[in-house]
């Protein structure tokens, strides 16, 4: 069985400074690893996701995540931590050749960045 | 393009109710999702459709039922609530059911059970 683990359920930053929220996976095979945001009270946005090559994935309002097969990680970050940037986060991941229905959440990590 | 749209944003209901919570989306999308999320646990599948025509249960499907009423949208019904689905209801769509596939989520139904 697939699993995701976000080991942190809170990270606090202040603004400006560089922010990583950490995701661990565990799948018996190739992993497809993705991030979303979740703004209170609003649904899951997606950030970014990787499938296979390039293991330094960029996204949506200047993340990036980098895949690391022998640490099973696939960190998010971002250089400059913006307020806005407050929420919470998920990391999820699928199984190459599996089905979208095998999507596997983490418990989530909630962002606060610090003016 | 509105994405995926959720009807209704909130719902209080008493213990044995029934009601249907809403989802369409406008991206064409053939694969839709409907998970519940609760706090500390991550999103859970509840049910989902691989194609128009199609369902199938996901990890937690007990209490609810669900009916794609066509390419559009996917409806999910809890016939006699109970206080332990008391949650937050996000529908989301995908292209295709492969796990490559990228999923758009909705911005929820937060359902009370009394």
């Amino acid at each position: 069985a697939q699993s995701v683990a976000q080991p942190e359920d809170q990270v606090n930053v202040a603004e400006g400074n560089p922010l990583t929220v950490k995701c661990t996976y565990s799948v018996s095979g190739n992993p497809y690893l993705f991030w979303y945001v979740q703004y209170p009270n609003r649904g899951l946005q997606f950030l970014l996701k990787y499938i296979t090559g390039d293991n330094l994935v960029k996204g949506s309002y200047g993340f990036e995540a980098e895949f690391n097969k022998s640490q099973t990680s696939f960190h998010l970050k971002k250089p400059s931590a913006l307020v806005s940037d407050s929420a919470l986060y998920f990391c999820a991941v699928n199984i190459g050749g599996g089905s979208a229905r095998q999507l596997t959440f983490g418990s989530g990590t909630q962002l606060t960045v610090l003016p | 393009n509105a994405g995926v749209t959720q009807t209704p944003k909130f719902q209080v209901l008493k213990t044995g109710q029934s009601m249907t919570l809403q989802c369409a989306q406008d991206m064409n999308h053939n694969s839709m999702y409907w998970y519940r999320q609760d706090p500390g646990m991550g999103l859970r599948l509840i049910y989902y459709s691989a194609s128009e025509g199609t369902t199938d249960k996901g990890e937690v499907p007990n209490g609810y039922n669900v009916s794609r009423l066509n390419k559009r949208e996917f409806s999910l019904r809890l016939e006699s609530a109970a206080p332990s689905q008391t949650s937050v209801y996000f529908c989301a769509s995908s292209e295709d059911i492969t796990s490559t596939d990228t999923q758009y989520f909705g911005p929820g139904t937060r359902l009370t059970v009394l």
